[in-house]
């Protein structure tokens, strides 16, 4: 099946900086997702990418789509101690099948005060 | 407000015991999905159903059953069959189309 190579695997940063994290596939994705999990909870969906090139942002968090529909990328700029939280990027093959959707093995972000 | 209900949070299994862990969602979804966490790893598909009265396998079904017998409702049914159930299970729910965008708040099964 397809795999999701997720990097960095945990990231520890001061308080204020920007963070990259970025996810790339052995396959052709034609949707990436990026979530947000915080402890003892369920993921919450951040920012949903449909086309190839697609830069999409939501607060101070962006997110591409890359050309070659390989990988993406999620950046978080100006971080503050709630943007603690393991941030997982997802791929599917196909808009409407959820037996498509694979996840990559997550980054665990700390915010150092 | 809308969503979906896990429960319970925190469930024990004894040996040989079949435990069944409940989804329930508000959101008027007619697909819903569960998904196994294991620490450091990704979400890995167990069953998913598109519509009532139908489900299909995903990748990790084995030691695992389900029903779809309610819109609101679909059940996972974790059976003595799956020797390694310890692990954080997720329910989500989407409406068709669309990816899984709403997900519960997890249910953690531990074995005795």
């Amino acid at each position: 099946g397809q795999q999701l190579n997720q990097s960095p695997q945990s990231m520890f940063i001061q308080e204020g900086e920007d963070v990259s994290m970025n996810c790339t596939s052995s396959s052709i994705f034609n949707t990436w997702l990026w979530y947000k999990q915080e402890p003892g909870e369920g993921p919450v969906l951040l920012i949903a990418l449909y086309k190839a090139g697609e830069l999409t942002s939501n607060g101070r968090l962006t997110a591409q789509f890359g050309i070659t529909r390989k990988d993406s990328f999620l950046n978080i700029s100006a971080s503050i101690p709630s943007d603690v939280g393991i941030y997982f990027c997802a791929g599917s093959i196909s808009s409407g099948s959820a037996r498509q959707l694979t996840f990559g093995s997550g980054t665990q972000l700390t915010v150092l005060p | 407000d809308g969503g979906i209900t896990q429960s319970p949070k925190y469930l024990f299994r004894k040996e040989g015991q079949n435990v069944t862990l409940s989804c329930e969602q508000n959101l008027n979804h007619d697909a819903m999905y569960w998904y196994r966490q294991d620490p450091g790893q990704g979400l890995r598909l167990i069953y998913y159903s598109q519509i009532v009265n139908d489900f299909q396998k995903g990748d990790i079904a084995e030691g695992y059953s389900v029903s779809r017998e309610k819109k609101e409702s679909f059940p996972l049914t974790v059976t003595s069959a799956q020797k390694n159930p310890t692990a954080f299970y997720l329910c989500a729910s989407s409406n068709p189309g669309l990816q899984p965008q709403h997900f519960g708040d997890g249910t953690r099964l531990s074995i005795l």
